[in-house]
């Protein structure tokens, strides 16, 4: 138990579904991010929240968005996906100190997605 | 952060033999981070290296960040079973390829 949960633990959706996942932190971290895992690509970064502003959105095409409505909770709201869009989406957390190298992120257990 | 190449990208070992998996960059990084993934997981983080020809062990891994704080590597001796899974390196949240290990008992 890293003290980051994530619901649901899986998800299948259609391709003209509405869905949101969640994430939740319990490490008090000011930092919160999103990750995609495929079989086919690394891990990839698609959102950063610092102090609960975005800071990154690394060309997420826009049928994902991401909410972060304090420091413990992040969101990321999906919306007409492709089949392409299956994979393990990973959210971490961090505590990031200003002017300060980057700290050790701490993982959910992630949300196991199928868009069919 | 930079992008960090990563490889192996598999690598299968017998019981008992040593592991090393590398980890480089085309540009100076100001630290590295490693994790290790186990099937079914989610990545877990276990060392830092932040110094120039830093090197830094837990128990059977060996940590090394290069002099030019290009590269890195993690080194398991005599593998275990338990040791199974994909070690990631990571430069500030931009993370490698993996490389995948599994271990023949």
């Amino acid at each position: 138990e890293t003290g980051v949960t994530q619901t649901p633990r899986h998800l299948v959706m259609g391709m003209t579904n509405k869905k949101s996942l969640k994430c939740e932190q319990h490490l008090g971290h000011n930092a919160m991010y999103w990750y995609k895992q495929s079989a086919k690509k690394p891990l990839e970064l698609m959102f950063v929240y610092s102090l609960e502003e975005r800071v990154e959105n690394n060309s997420v095409p826009s049928r994902f968005s991401p909410e972060c409505p304090n420091s413990s909770h992040l969101f990321l709201h999906l919306h007409t996906l492709q089949p392409e869009d299956s994979a393990l989406y990973l959210c971490a957390s961090s505590q990031v100190r200003v002017g300060g190298l980057a700290n050790e992120q701490f993982f959910g257990p992630g949300t196991r997605l199928t868009v069919l | 952060g930079q992008q960090v190449m990563q490889i192996p990208q598999y690598q299968h070992v017998q019981e008992g033999e040593d592991f090393t998996t590398y980890c480089n960059s085309s540009t100076t990084l100001s630290n590295i981070q490693w994790y290790k993934q186990r099937p079914g997981g989610h990545p877990v983080f276990l060392i830092q290296l932040v110094k120039s020809g830093e090197v830094k062990k837990q128990k059977r891994l060996t940590f090394q960040f290069g002099e030019a704080k290009k590269n890195s590597s993690l080194h398991i001796t005599a593998t275990q079973t338990t040791d199974v899974g994909t070690y990631f390196c990571a430069n500030d949240m931009r993370f490698g390829a993996g490389t995948r290990l599994t271990v023949k008992p």
